[in-house]
């Protein structure tokens, strides 16, 4: 499968806990993206890599949300001390260049905070 | 900040159908894109449109780039019920690859 991979498609957790997600994109993508979508919205810009660097983060990105993308390959999201108001649909992103031809989507993954 | 209004908001139609739905911005997009959701799934990319006025089909599916580079529209022709979803418009913004969503036109339709 060439698709973007997000891990895990499903997380449940307490209030207070941290998680941490995992997107593996398109291999030969050098840019990887971050958005969360609520019920009934359209998706949310959080975060974007170039490679290993990470260029911008929506002010939607507490700072309790950290990402990052060793070696330019697979990146992390990691939410510390989680929040009802987490609840979302994380999905990721990746795309060849500025993704003029268009950002490929994982499946995302749903966190709910209960 | 930026925001892309959809419309409709929903629509049911009857199988065989066509279907017409628009994007509206307040700031000028040099690409716009148009996904499809499926419950539980990510967005899938269907068309990629560049130029103002430009037209382009994916199958059943056609979308157009408007002239001021504010809207763009999708059009799906005689539908059928796999076209059942959430179809967003998105414009990228700048050169960061960043896209700005609409907020979704939920589609159902009726065998």
């Amino acid at each position: 499968d060439t698709g973007v991979s997000q891990d895990p498609r499903h997380k449940i957790t307490k209030r207070g806990q941290n998680v941490t997600f995992r997107c593996d994109p398109i291999s030969e993508h050098n840019r990887l993206y971050w958005y969360r979508q609520t019920l009934g919205q359209g998706p949310e810009f959080l975060t974007y890599f170039q490679n290993e660097a990470q260029l911008e983060k929506s002010r939607l990105l507490s700072d309790r949300f950290s990402a990052e993308r060793p070696k330019g390959s697979f990146s992390t999201l990691e939410i510390q001390r989680t929040e009802q108001g987490d609840s979302a649909m994380y999905l990721c992103a990746s795309s060849l260049g500025f993704g003029r031809t268009g950002a490929f989507f994982g499946q995302g993954t749903r966190l709910t905070v209960v | 900040g930026q925001q892309l209004n959809q419309s409709p908001q929903s629509m049911f139609i009857q199988e065989g159908e066509d279907v017409s739905m628009n994007c509206t911005s307040s700031s000028i997009f040099n690409t716009w894109l148009w996904y499809k959701q499926d419950p539980g799934e990510g967005p899938v990319l269907l068309i990629a449109l560049y130029k103002a006025g430009e037209l382009t089909s994916n199958g059943r599916l056609t979308a157009q780039f408007g002239i001021t580079r504010k809207d763009s529209f999708l059009n799906i022709s005689a539908s059928i019920p796999s076209d059942v979803g959430i179809y967003f418009c998105a414009g990228l913004s700048g050169n960061t690859g960043k896209l700005i969503f609409g907020q979704g036109t939920t589609l159902q339709v009726k065998p």
